[in-house]
């Protein structure tokens, strides 16, 4: 089965950007779709966006878009979100998540989370 | 702030049953598939519903899911205390060109 594990806590200044890692396990990257969520501290779950199998490309929600890059390495099966310009409101938990099959079946597989803090 | 509405509490007793409503909108219940997450404290989301009323594998059948119109909902029947944890309802929006969360409901088992 699909096992996802992501790199560890990030402090980060405001204004720096921050890499996140995604790494796979159990299938390889080709074969599935990742997708990129966050939770600030207490608040709900928000998709920040990901692979659009349908025509091969990356979707960014709208909130993130000119923010946030993801981006593949299929020679290690490893997914990266960076985003740039951090703020305070950055300040959350990132989590990677996937399936193998189109988006509307939902995300069946989340990797532990990565918590990423702004503070000056 | 999300497109998906949702309670942001639910409470039962052990054995009960507890419903969670969703409402949205055409752009995104109206047109396209729900799934449901369940966020244990402190751990990451899990899906609990797929395609409106599916179980993954796993998923003990006390929980259901149900689509009307532009709402859906999650119900969880015979309650148990490993069952307090934050509900998400989920659906792609073609507005909005992205997959959206609802806001998120508390489930406290009294």
């Amino acid at each position: 089965q699909v096992h996802l594990v992501q790199s560890g806590a990030e402090v980060k200044k405001p204004g720096a950007s921050v890499k996140v890692s995604c790494k796979v396990s159990g299938y390889t990257l080709t074969e599935l779709s990742m997708y990129w969520v966050r939770q600030a501290p207490g608040k709900g779950l928000e998709w920040m966006g990901g692979f659009d199998p349908e025509d091969g490309e990356t979707i960014y929600a709208q909130k993130f878009q000119g923010r946030v890059t993801m981006t593949e390495d299929t020679s290690t099966d490893t997914a990266y979100m960076e985003l740039s310009s951090l703020r305070s409101e950055d300040t959350a938990v990132y989590y990677c998540a996937t399936t193998n099959r189109p988006l509307f079946y939902g995300m069946d597989v989340w990797g532990q989370g990565t918590t990423v803090t702004v503070s000056s | 702030q999300s497109v998906l509405t949702q309670p942001p509490s639910a409470s039962g007793t052990p054995g009960q049953r507890v419903t969670i409503s969703c409402s949205g909108s055409s752009s995104n219940i109206g047109s396209n598939a729900v799934n449901w997450y369940q966020q244990l404290p402190g751990t990451a989301p899990k899906l609990l519903i797929y395609t409106n009323n599916q179980r993954p594998s796993g998923v003990p059948d006390r929980f259901s899911g149900s689509k009307s119109g532009t709402s859906a909902s999650l119900a969880i029947s015979g309650l148990q205390s490993e069952d307090e944890a934050d509900y998400y309802c989920a659906a792609w929006d073609d507005s909005l060109n992205g997959y959206v969360f609802g806001t998120g409901t508390k489930v406290t088992v009294l």
